[in-house]
């Protein structure tokens, strides 16, 4: 399985934007790129994913490098309560695969006010 | 809608008891997996089903099985508790791909 690097922690102050990146040089044509995050005493949350290009929703956005070698989780404008263990993973879309999500240990962000 | 629900949310087992961790969902997903969290640590898979009646292994599935006789449903069971197995326990659902997962709020079982 293709594998992530993330790093371990990364600080913010609130309003201001997060760059989150993660690094994933062995990732295959049929990966997708997901990230989830996990508040303090919480399951995981599905944040977004995306294959190639560019994706924004609600929550966050996703810009995905040309080569696919490395993205990066931007979030707009950090509030404390965005303050989570993000993980970035890679999704074997191949079917018989693709039920898994295979956790890293994941970026731990905190937001200072 | 409720999402995916776990039950228990909290749960003390001496070594040796059996028990089973309830999960149900009610989004008609396909999908559905059990994780467990140790401290420090990622999730770890131990075992997934792609549809009612079908399920498998994992990457830790010993000393747990499971079952998935309807789509709404899939718990989890431990046939002999060991204190090796003291951890948060999490339930997800997904539709087929191309879909995030759901995940339940976990339960934390605790084995003396």
């Amino acid at each position: 399985d293709a594998k992530t690097t993330q790093p371990n922690s990364m600080e913010s102050n609130e309003e201001e934007p997060v760059h989150l990146p993660c690094n994933h040089s062995t990732i295959s044509g049929t990966d997708y790129i997901h990230w989830y995050r996990q508040l303090p005493s919480q399951g995981p949350e599905y944040v977004i994913h995306g294959l190639t290009s560019n994706v924004n929703n609600r929550m966050a956005s996703l810009a995905i490098a040309e080569d696919r070698k490395s993205s990066t989780l931007i979030l707009h404008r950090a509030t404390l309560r965005d303050a989570a263990v993000y993980y970035c993973i890679l999704r074997d879309e191949v079917k018989g695969s693709n039920y898994k999500l295979t956790f890293g240990k994941g970026t731990l962000l905190t937001v200072n006010p | 809608n409720a999402g995916v629900t776990q039950t228990p949310k909290f749960q003390v087992l001496k070594t040796g008891q059996s028990m089973t961790l309830q999960c149900a969902q009610d989004m008609n997903h396909e999908y559905m997996s059990w994780y467990r969290q140790d401290p420090g640590m990622g999730l770890r898979l131990i075992h997934y089903s792609v549809g009612a009646g079908i399920t498998d292994q994992g990457e830790v599935p010993n000393g747990y099985n499971v079952s998935r006789s309807t789509t709404e449903d899939f718990p989890l069971r431990l046939l002999s508790a060991a204190p090796s197995q003291t951890s948060v326990y999490f339930c997800a659902s997904s539709r087929t791909s191309l879909f995030g997962y759901t995940f339940g709020s976990g339960t934390r079982l605790t084995v003396v």
